[in-house]
């Protein structure tokens, strides 16, 4: 079964614009996470997405926002980039919300933004 | 808000010795799930071995197993026989059995395998 997969892989950004990363969970995944890494705060929750309904939301500004799609893709989209933006976005997949089920990583999108 | 905190940013092991990676955390609530996730050079997320709050034995996978001490709110990595595959970025997770699939991760700790 192939893994979750995340695109683009990397992305060069200015400031003002705004990017679209995309991702594929798992086959007969349905829930959907969204994660932040960087140095200085480390890994910071986004969003969650089950059944197309947005169902957990980190302490993020409105300038970040997603959508799940009825095959369960998933997409973030960043709008008014700013330098602290930049960051590897990592997405993760499981079987139901709020079971007992682990999360797969996919292999995260590197956003830089000059 | 639960906090999860790894108190040792660096940690080193020679290849075929045991090392122990620390994992703290804060949460009021009583039903969770734990978490060690790796992440090679690759930054591809790895679940390493998860353990459930409503059981007292004590989660095993192969030469990785934990230490999971309820009351005192610790969670430490314990691999054995460490390998240079070993060498990753490792994050403890908490995930509240309320909140969905929310993932509440420690700073990191990054082991080093010495051949």
């Amino acid at each position: 079964k192939a893994g979750v997969t995340q695109t683009p892989r990397y992305l060069i950004k200015t400031r003002g614009q705004q990017v679209t990363l995309s991702c594929s969970p798992i086959s007969g995944h349905r829930s959907v996470s969204w994660y932040q890494q960087t140095p200085g705060q480390g890994l910071q929750f986004l969003f969650e997405y089950f059944s197309e309904t947005q169902r957990n939301k980190g302490n993020f500004p409105g300038r970040f926002s997603g959508r799940q799609f009825s095959n369960s893709r998933s997409e973030m989209n960043v709008s008014t980039l700013e330098l602290g933006d930049s960051a590897l976005y990592l997405c993760a997949s499981s079987l139901v919300q709020g079971s007992t089920d682990t999360q797969y990583f996919g292999p995260g999108t590197r956003l830089t933004v000059l | 808000a639960q906090t999860v905190t790894q108190s040792q940013p660096e940690m080193s092991v020679q290849e075929a010795e045991t090392v122990t990676l620390s994992c703290t955390y804060d949460t009021s609530e009583s039903d969770y799930y734990l978490f060690w996730y790796k992440q090679p050079p690759s930054r591809q997320m790895i679940l390493v071995i998860r353990q459930e709050a409503y059981k007292q034995q004590n989660a095993t996978e192969n030469r990785f197993s934990v230490n999971f001490q309820k009351a005192a709110k610790s969670f430490s990595l314990k691999i054995s026989d460490s390998q240079l595959g070993d060498a990753a970025m490792y994050f403890c997770a908490y995930r509240s059995a309320a909140s969905g699939s929310r993932l509440t991760f420690g700073e990191g700790t990054q082991l080093t395998v010495n051949p």
